[in-house]
């Protein structure tokens, strides 16, 4: 029974469409993120929603935006796909809340998108 | 700006030897640190963490070692074993700063057996 589980696994489409990824957590976890791995192999924080409110706002395209409708999901539209947003996308939750320091995230496998 | 950086991007040990991956960071507010394991095609996995307010976390075979004065801390595995070849991320957060983790850009261990 995977913890976080993200679908779609790959995504490819064409550069301008515009398209979903969903992320979800059954660790009862109250905060939740989402990870860009870019070509460098870099893991940088988008966004994060603790109790499904954003608390973290990365310096990211407002082409990205993240929705969570409760707090076991977390899902990311991308309008107006760029070649450049090829990535692999990572979900993870913790059980943080806001302010604490020990913060041991648990990730999903991944969305690796590709734009053509 | 790249806060948490790990110098080497692979390593490359026989089983069995100790595997010591390394990793430097900037920001001196830091005050808690992890290390993930990731294989190919999987999300990273929580292997071990370390507080600030220590200097060394043991865990079977994985131990680190903080050294706040060096801003430096590394991750030793004894004895290594073919299975933990994968890709190692060190990463570090901050009290109040929203649990907002900052990873370094990985290292590649390689088992041989």
């Amino acid at each position: 029974d995977t913890a976080v589980s993200q679908t779609p696994k790959y995504l490819v489409t064409q550069m301008g469409n515009d398209k979903s990824i969903k992320c979800e957590q059954n660790l009862g976890h109250d905060t939740m993120y989402w990870y860009k791995q870019d070509s460098k192999k870099f893991l940088k924080i988008m966004f994060s929603y603790n109790n499904k409110e954003l608390i973290i706002n990365e310096t990211v395209p407002n082409r990205f935006s993240p929705k969570s409708p409760d707090k076991a999901h977390l899902n990311l539209h991308i309008n107006s796909l760029e070649l450049g947003d090829s990535a692999v996308y990572f979900c993870a939750s913790s059980q943080a809340g806001r302010a604490v320091a020990k913060n041991i995230q648990y990730f999903g496998a991944g969305t690796r998108l590709s734009v053509l | 700006d790249q806060q948490v950086k790990q110098n080497s991007p692979s390593l490359s040990v026989q089983e069995g030897r100790i595997s010591i991956l390394n990793c430097d960071y900037t920001n001196s507010m830091f005050d808690y640190f992890l290390w993930y394991k990731k294989y190919p095609a999987e999300g990273p996995t929580f292997l071990i963490s370390i507080s600030s307010i220590k200097d060394k976390n043991e865990d079977g075979r994985f131990t680190v070692f903080l050294n706040k004065s060096a801003k430096h801390l590394s991750l030793h595995i004894v004895p290594s074993q073919p299975g933990d070849s994968a890709v190692y991320f060190c990463a570090a957060s901050r009290s109040g700063n929203t649990g907002k983790l900052i990873f370094g850009q990985g290292t590649t261990l390689q088992v041989k057996p």
